[in-house]
């Protein structure tokens, strides 16, 4: 089974600022076939980025996602008060469907 | 526009069983493969298990195969999880979600709003 391992753990910014967050697979996602989720405390996930770098509808430009193989990044580029949660990477390439650990973004 | 309304978590005894439910709206139900997925108190997501979107095809996390059962009715749009032998460890929030593709799991475009699992004697 592929690990995705996202870090850091924590990340603490203002808003206005740009976040990167990082997922790596411990072994290619074919076809790069990642995506990224964004879960606010107590709600449901939210689909970001498929594919790697497709935004899903309804998606803000500020959101991108970059990498291929092993390493994947998604990049917030000024950060909004909502932009502040758990973002999880997931891999959809091989069986089974694993997702790396989250990354907290906290308002510092 | 797509509502996914999962339901049937509850407080189980060690052993016990339960059925989870989700009611789909605002999509074509059988043309997607639908999936359950889970998140234990202060961690992150765990894929549990999808089903295609003709429910031919059933797919499990090794931590639940053979005690959990996915199954999908169509004339209903609705979406089930047959939990059997349960455990401590299978304590989550269950997440009921549309992926966005028919075969065998790929991501998911839509989540239901969650149910609350607890295991517990």
């Amino acid at each position: 089974e592929i690990v995705l391992t996202q870090s850091p753990g924590t990340l603490s910014l203002s808003p206005g600022e740009r976040a990167t967050l990082s997922c790596r697979a411990s072994q290619s996602v074919i076809s790069n076939y990642l995506v990224w989720y964004q879960q606010i405390p107590g709600q449901a996930p939210r689909l970001l980025i498929y594919g790697a770098s497709s935004r899903a509808t309804g998606i803000p430009e500020r959101f991108s996602g970059s990498g291929s193989g092993t390493d994947f990044t998604l990049t917030i580029s000024r950060l909004e008060p909502e932009d502040f949660a758990v973002y999880y990477c997931q891999q959809y390439g091989s069986s089974p469907l694993t997702f790396g650990g989250g990354t907290k973004v906290e308002i510092k | 526009e797509v509502q996914l309304l999962d339901s049937g978590g509850g407080l189980v005894q060690p052993g016990g069983s339960l059925r989870l439910s989700c009611v789909a709206s605002g999509f074509t139900f059988s043309n997607y493969a639908m999936g359950w997925l889970r998140q234990a108190p202060g961690k992150g997501l765990e894929w549990v298990s999808v089903i295609s979107g003709s429910g031919d095809n059933t797919y499990y996390a090794d931590s639940v195969k053979g005690r959990f059962t996915i199954s999908r009715d169509k004339s209903k749009n609705t979406l089930y999880l047959q939990m059997n032998s349960l455990r401590a460890e299978d304590t989550a929030v269950y997440y009921c979600a549309k992926d966005a593709h028919y075969g065998s799991g790929s991501y998911f475009d839509f989540w239901g709003q969650g149910t609350l699992v607890t295991v517990s004697s």
